[in-house]
């Protein structure tokens, strides 16, 4: 069983650069997010979908896009990287957000270094 | 809005003794779910562990078992016989029915000496 599968687990971007982390589920989960992890801060929401054509903000969506064009895959892309988004990343998906029972199956991460 | 305090930046215990780690949360939500995650050096999220608010008893997952305790809003986990593969980083989180996101802890560095 694959999971939620991130790529890739290790990036480095010069300031300016853009990149896409990619992260795909094979879970038929409709609700997607992606979070990152800084030290001391555990894990801030970056921006979610609950569905196909469905995204939103959370609650560090500055510099980051998404688009969630199938329900298996839900890119995160950084538009021109700043060191500030040095980071680890995780992409997380859920059966449901309005069940509160319903675990987040995150995949292996993305450590990202900016440059 | 939802909070989550853990206020255990690192714990020590030796091998094959139980340890307790500490979690507090605040919500206006009537029903949500508290959840752990284990995450080794390794970096990946493994869940643990989920207790509902409305659960009358507390939940147990092998060696993991939850101390929920309702009123005063805290969700310990303890960790019965540790072994070494239990030295990681441990996050408690939270849900309230119907929000967009997990929030997590600032997390609680586990090591077990042998």
């Amino acid at each position: 069983n694959a999971g939620v599968t991130q790529t890739p687990k290790f990036q480095v971007l010069k300031t300016g650069q853009s990149m896409t982390l990619q992260c795909a589920q094979d879970m038929n989960h409709e609700y997607m997010s992606w979070y990152r992890q800084d030290p001391g801060m555990g894990l801030r929401l970056i921006h979610y979908s609950v569905g196909a054509g469905i995204t939103d903000q959370g609650e560090v969506p500055n510099g980051y896009n998404v688009s969630r064009s199938t329900t298996e895959d839900f890119p995160l892309r950084l538009l021109s990287a700043a060191p500030s988004q040095t980071s680890v990343y995780f992409c997380a998906s859920s059966y449901s957000i309005y069940n509160p029972n319903t675990e987040a199956f995150f995949g292996q991460g993305t450590r990202l270094t900016v440059v | 809005a939802q909070k989550i305090t853990q206020t255990q930046p690192g714990m020590f215990v030796q091998e094959k003794e139980a340890v307790t780690l500490d979690c507090t949360y605040d919500t206006s939500d009537p029903s949500y779910g508290l959840f752990w995650y284990k995450q080794p050096s390794s970096g990946e999220m493994i869940f643990l562990i989920y207790q509902g608010s409305y659960d009358q008893q507390n939940a147990t997952e092998g060696r993991y078992s939850l101390n929920f305790q309702k009123a005063r809003k805290s969700a310990n986990l303890v960790i019965s016989a540790s072994q070494l593969g239990d030295s990681a980083m441990y996050f408690c989180a939270m849900r309230g029915a119907g929000r967009r996101a997990l929030t997590f802890g600032s997390g609680t560095r586990l090591q077990v000496q042998p």
